[in-house]
């Protein structure tokens, strides 16, 4: 079936430095994508969307790419905190109110 | 600011037995949905519900389970004969549909634990 899935399950990287996390998705007819973020015990947060018709969104200190071509994603996010150690999930909708989630990267953010 | 809030946020079942979780969405948001999350697997969607009915629903969520909005307020998942299977974390979620999309605001989620 159709799946989204994440290339990296986990990622370090220096604060201050801009982390990029990446997910791959299969269904070509999906027409949205949110970026989430779970911090422990924590339900996901979102963080940022993107329709298909666009390329690039920016937000605060995120930037969603959307690469329709090959069906990727990715969220950059600059100047990594502390803050930002936490477990990121891409989603598409896949049609009506269903969510497909990708299983996640663990970000951590080293001092 | 707003928020999606659960009870329990754990519950101890037995197999066999009947669980309902409760939610109470945002106060303005006219989308809700149920997800679980098996212990170390992804986000997985269940229900979504608009306009007391459901609108989309997967392939996990089959005859056991049930959604309900009882009142104004809440909005309830109900598991009628629970299986090991079943354990896992239920985050409830709620959105109000924008031009943009759908922005979901999820809740801290009930660990259902089933022996």
């Amino acid at each position: 079936g159709e799946s989204v899935g994440l290339h990296l399950p986990t990622l370090s990287v220096q604060e201050g430095d801009n982390s990029i996390i990446n997910c791959a998705y299969s269904n070509s007819a999906s027409d949205y994508f949110i970026w989430y973020k779970q911090e422990s015990g924590k339900g996901p947060q979102f963080i940022i969307d993107i329709r298909s018709n666009m390329d690039k969104r920016q937000g605060q200190r995120v930037t969603v790419l959307l690469n329709k071509t090959v069906k990727h994603l990715s969220l950059q996010i600059a100047a990594t905190q502390p803050g930002d150690s936490a477990v990121y999930f891409c989603a598409e909708k896949n049609y009506g109110q269903n969510f497909v989630f990708g299983p996640g990267t663990r970000l951590s953010v080293l001092p | 600011e707003p928020e999606v809030t659960q009870t329990p946020s754990h519950q101890v079942t037995q197999m066999g037995q009947e669980v309902i979780l409760r939610c109470v969405p945002i106060s303005n948001h006219l989308y809700f949905y149920w997800y679980r999350q098996i212990l170390g697997q992804k986000v997985e969607f269940l229900v979504s519900f608009y306009n007391n009915e459901i609108s989309e629903k997967s392939e996990i969520f089959d005859d056991q389970f049930s959604v309900e909005r009882p009142d104004g307020s809440n909005f309830t998942l109900k598991i009628r004969s629970t299986k090991l299977e079943d354990s896992a974390m239920y985050f409830c979620a709620s959105s109000a549909l924008s031009a943009g999309g759908y922005e979901q605001y999820f809740g801290p989620g009930t660990r259902l634990t089933v022996t």
